[in-house]
């Protein structure tokens, strides 16, 4: 079945230290990947997608994410954390025939150091 | 623009009441969705509509949980009666179509079940 797997639970992270998410997929084609971020009490923001073409591709807030088909991973990157990006971070794609259904990996908890 | 609008933000109940959730999607907006998000987990669809009419309802469970979009723009999610494991955050999102189309979150309702 397709899915998204995101390896990690928490991950903590001195400020102004790079960053690097994991995101795996299972899925027999190309698909169509995003990344969320969601702060405590507030909806999933969208910090970029990939649906085809350059496979790294850039975001807002200075996040960017590289598709990686060999590895089937679409890992979340950032040079420089800022203890505002403390938060949950999803990982999510479509999948599925006619790409209808929006799986969500369960999510990596980022947490800044000072 | 306005994103999308959820209310309340918190509902806290005792097993076996009812209680209902409200969306009002971004205008323009066809498809609306409504995820669970429980604790520690990803946001699960429950349900999707396109316009006024159901697309996927595959995980939402029945016996207990209805929604409605009557007249294709808000939308209503009822759980009648409630059990302790229904305990999460309801989400609600929309998107301009079907398809890998990028969905906008609203800030969820927190439900806790006692």
């Amino acid at each position: 079945a397709q899915s998204v797997t995101q390896p990690d639970i928490h991950i903590t992270v001195s400020e102004g230290a790079s960053l690097e998410l994991r995101c795996n997929y299972s899925y027999g084609a190309t698909p169509y990947l995003f990344w969320y971020v969601q702060s405590p009490g507030q909806g999933l923001q969208l910090l970029l997608k990939y649906f085809s073409g350059d496979t790294l591709v850039q975001g807002i807030k200075g996040f960017e994410a590289e598709f990686k088909r060999s590895q089937s991973s679409f890992n979340l990157r950032k040079p420089s954390v800022h203890w505002s990006d403390a938060a949950e971070y999803f990982c999510a794609g479509y999948m599925n025939t006619g790409f209808q259904k929006l799986v969500f990996g369960t999510g990596t908890r980022l947490l800044v150091s000072p | 623009e306005a994103g999308v609008a959820q209310s309340p933000r918190y509902k806290i109940i005792e097993k076996r009441q009812s209680v209902a959730f409200w969306c009002n999607p971004i205008s323009g907006h066809a498809t609306l969705y409504w995820y669970q998000q429980i604790l520690g987990q990803g946001p699960k669809l429950l349900i999707q509509f396109q316009n006024n009419g159901v697309v996927d309802d595959s995980q939402l469970p029945k016996d207990r949980f209805s929604a409605e979009r009557l007249k294709g723009v808000d939308s209503t999610l009822k759980i009648q009666p409630a059990k302790l494991e229904d305990s999460a955050v309801y989400l609600c999102a929309s998107s301009l179509g079907r398809g890998a189309n990028e969905q906008f979150f609203g800030p969820g309702t927190r439900l806790t079940v006692l």
